[in-house]
């Protein structure tokens, strides 16, 4: 079935390093791809998204571009932020009416200054 | 961006007792919600989908008569956690999608403790 995997975390960084969070994924058809972040104490929230191959999605510095070829969709910033310390999942939708979507495991992210 | 919330936020009970856990779309009709469960540092564990007008269907292992879950109208799911007990204790969370097969809108969670 389908399914989404991605890095274990979790993954510390300092201020302003690169982040990469790999995410890879199996389906049939052609998935939505997305990622959601929660901040502590938070529900989740959308942070970006792509709906076809080579679609790049972009917010607040994030970027990750939907390659078919691959089958992945990794997440990257060029300079992490305190303030994005969090979890963040890769997941993908059928795009099927009544579909949930399916979630990886989720990669937490802390980053000091 | 649609809109989510879900009531309570926080909610303790004692062990035997029953809660219910409300979630509405506030700028959308939903014709399908999801309930999720999320473990201390795990994933999301898709529990149901509800379905208005119509039973939910469960996920292989979640018990229905344990968590039922009503979608009443459009805008409103409910998931009642019966004669809870520690071991359900959890964060709750519940999803909408604005379209069918789309992205989904999360509400903010509900932190359930049984004493």
């Amino acid at each position: 079935g389908d399914s989404v995997t991605q890095m274990e975390g979790p993954v510390t960084l300092s201020e302003e390093a690169f982040l990469t969070i790999n995410c890879t994924y199996t389906a049939t058809g052609y998935p939505s791809l997305f990622w959601y972040v929660q901040y502590p104490g938070e529900g989740l929230q959308l942070l970006l998204k792509a709906t076809k191959a080579d679609d790049k999605g972009s917010n607040k510095g994030f970027e990750a571009t939907y390659r078919k070829e691959t089958t992945s969709f990794h997440l990257e910033k060029g300079s992490v932020q305190v303030s994005d310390s969090a979890v963040y999942f890769c997941a993908l939708s059928r795009n099927q009416a009544g579909t949930a979507l399916i979630f990886g495991k989720g990669t937490t992210l802390s980053v000091s200054s | 961006g649609a809109v989510v919330s879900q009531h309570p936020s926080r909610v303790i009970c004692k062990s035997g007792t029953s809660v219910k856990i409300e979630c509405r779309s506030l700028d959308f009709q939903a014709t399908t919600m999801f309930w999720y469960r999320q473990f201390p540092k795990k994933s999301l564990m898709l529990m149901a989908t509800s379905n208005e007008g119509s039973k939910a269907t469960y996920e292989q292992g979640v018990e229905k008569d344990k968590f039922l879950i009503n979608h009443a109208s459009l805008t409103l799911s409910t998931l009642t956690v019966t004669s809870a007990h520690p071991e359900d204790s959890s964060f709750y969370i519940c999803s909408a999608p604005r379209e069918a097969g789309t992205e989904q809108f999360f509400g903010p969670g509900t932190r359930l403790t049984v004493l």
